[in-house]
């Protein structure tokens, strides 16, 4: 399967600790993208990486919230200090250097209680 | 601000049944035009697209769109329902730089056997 994968499907954690979520786009996409979507809503965009740099950074992406993508391959999305707001489907994106489709992975479902 | 409305939140159709789902737009330009499909506690399934050209989009699974630019429309529609195709179903919006999607709030199709 070459699509876009995500780990881990589902994370349950305490309030106050830390996550990281990972994401695996298609191999010959340059194009990255994370989205929250919350229970009952669209998804919402929060960062954008184009190869390694990250371009563009939603204002929901709070200071809490940080995402890398060291060598332009994998991505991960690291939340610290979890709170219950941050409860939500976690996207993550990938799309071709010229292309604007963008492949979505299953999604990583956080539960913070 | 941008900005993708679907006015209708639940929609209940018999199998066999037409299908149309409400798409409006608020872009500065005309932007490129998405839908998607969500089963539930999956990633989002692109169904089809439009960029220019033909304002009649076929896409997979037998549905089309067609984009209204005087309504700032874009439409989705299937001549007959089937069981499978009860989900959620998502308009979204794309920017010509390619770097962000805005999600309408969703439509969630029930289908009557």
């Amino acid at each position: 399967d070459t699509g876009v994968s995500q780990n881990p499907r589902h994370k349950i954690t305490k309030r106050g600790q830390n996550v990281t979520f990972r994401c695996d786009p298609i191999s010959e996409h340059n194009r990255l993208y994370w989205y929250r979507q919350t229970l009952g809503q669209g998804p919402e965009f929060l960062t954008y990486f184009q190869n390694e740099a990250q371009l563009e950074k939603s204002r929901l992406l709070s200071d809490r919230f940080s995402a890398e993508r060291p060598k332009g391959s994998f991505s991960t999305l690291e939340i610290q200090r979890t709170e219950q707001g941050d409860s939500a489907m976690y996207l993550c994106a990938s799309s071709r250097p010229q292309g604007t489709e963008a492949f979505f992975g299953q999604g990583t479902r956080l539960t913070v209680v | 601000a941008q900005s993708v409305t679907q006015p209708d939140i639940h929609i209940t159709v018999s199998e066999g049944a037409s299908l149309e789902l409400r798409c409006n737009y608020s872009y500065g330009a005309t932007p490129y035009l998405f839908w998607y499909v969500q089963s539930p506690g999956q990633g989002l399934q692109l169904l089809l697209k439009y960029f220019s050209g033909d304002t009649l989009v076929q896409g997979i699974k037998g549905f089309e769109a067609e984009f209204k630019r005087s309504q700032s429309s874009f439409n989705l529609r299937k001549p007959s329902v089937h069981w499978s195709d009860a989900a959620e179903y998502f308009c979204a919006a794309q920017n010509n730089a390619g770097n962000m999607l805005t999600f309408g709030g969703g439509t969630r199709l029930m289908v009557k056997p």
